[in-house]
């Protein structure tokens, strides 16, 4: 199980974002990835495991962690970056957190 | 460039049965694991199976296991999902998804609606 904090963060443009991720047990394969879904749109890969960007993520973003515990920082916030994210571990089986909403003000 | 297209979706009694499907083109369809992914109507994602390139393994998420399968035609370049005995909880949009250090490309979805 991923449990993702906060449910929804509301900050402003310009601001550092910090969204949580936390596995019931360690995932010591480093399969966390992150996605970015926007209203009526299949989600976007932004990272794999654990902190690789992908193809044409601006450097804004980044990934963290290690064990039971993963983190998505979105260093400056741009008004396009509004959505919710979601954690994911994958493999053979998958899971995903249950999301974070990032409101823009 | 990789490309997914979603299709099958529709609306369907309880109890019911609908196959999804998913062309795919842009990329070798053989080489890469491929899953489903489903979003009930405004709650989040939720994985439902995936099965390796060669068809050899698959894997479903509990609440599918028995009713759902996956299937794929690597001739065709294309990825199934066969559901049963269809429940008012499996309403949802269903993505098909290239599995390749995560899901990194995505089908447009295929909406089911499964009601009475």
């Amino acid at each position: 199980v991923l449990t993702q904090s906060p449910g929804t963060l509301s900050l402003s443009p310009g601001e550092r974002a910090t969204l949580s991720c936390r596995a019931s047990e360690s995932v010591s394969s480093g399969y966390v990835a992150w996605y970015q879904q926007k209203g009526g749109q299949a989600p976007r890969r932004l990272i794999f495991g654990i902190s690789s960007r992908a193809t044409g993520i601006p450097d804004r973003f980044s990934g963290s962690g290690s064990g039971t515990d993963f983190t998505l920082t979105i260093s400056r916030l741009e008004p396009e970056d509004s959505g919710v994210y979601y954690c994911q571990f994958y493999g053979s089986l998958a899971t995903f957190g249950q999301g974070t909403k990032v409101d823009l003000k | 460039e990789a490309q997914l297209v979603d299709s099958g979706g529709g609306l369907v009694q309880p109890g019911g049965s609908l196959t999804l499907s998913c062309a795919a083109s842009g990329f070798t369809f053989s080489s890469h694991w491929m899953s489903w992914v489903r979003q009930a109507p405004g709650k989040g994602l939720e994985w439902v199976a995936t099965i390796k390139k060669d068809a050899g393994e698959k894997y479903y998420v509990d609440s599918v296991k028995g009713r759902f399968t996956i299937s794929r035609d690597n001739a065709r370049n294309s990825l199934y999902l066969q559901m049963n005995s269809l429940r008012v909880e499996d309403t949802a949009v269903y993505y098909c998804a290239r599995q390749y250090s995560g899901y990194d490309y995505w089908g447009q979805g295929t909406l089911v609606t499964v009601s009475s």
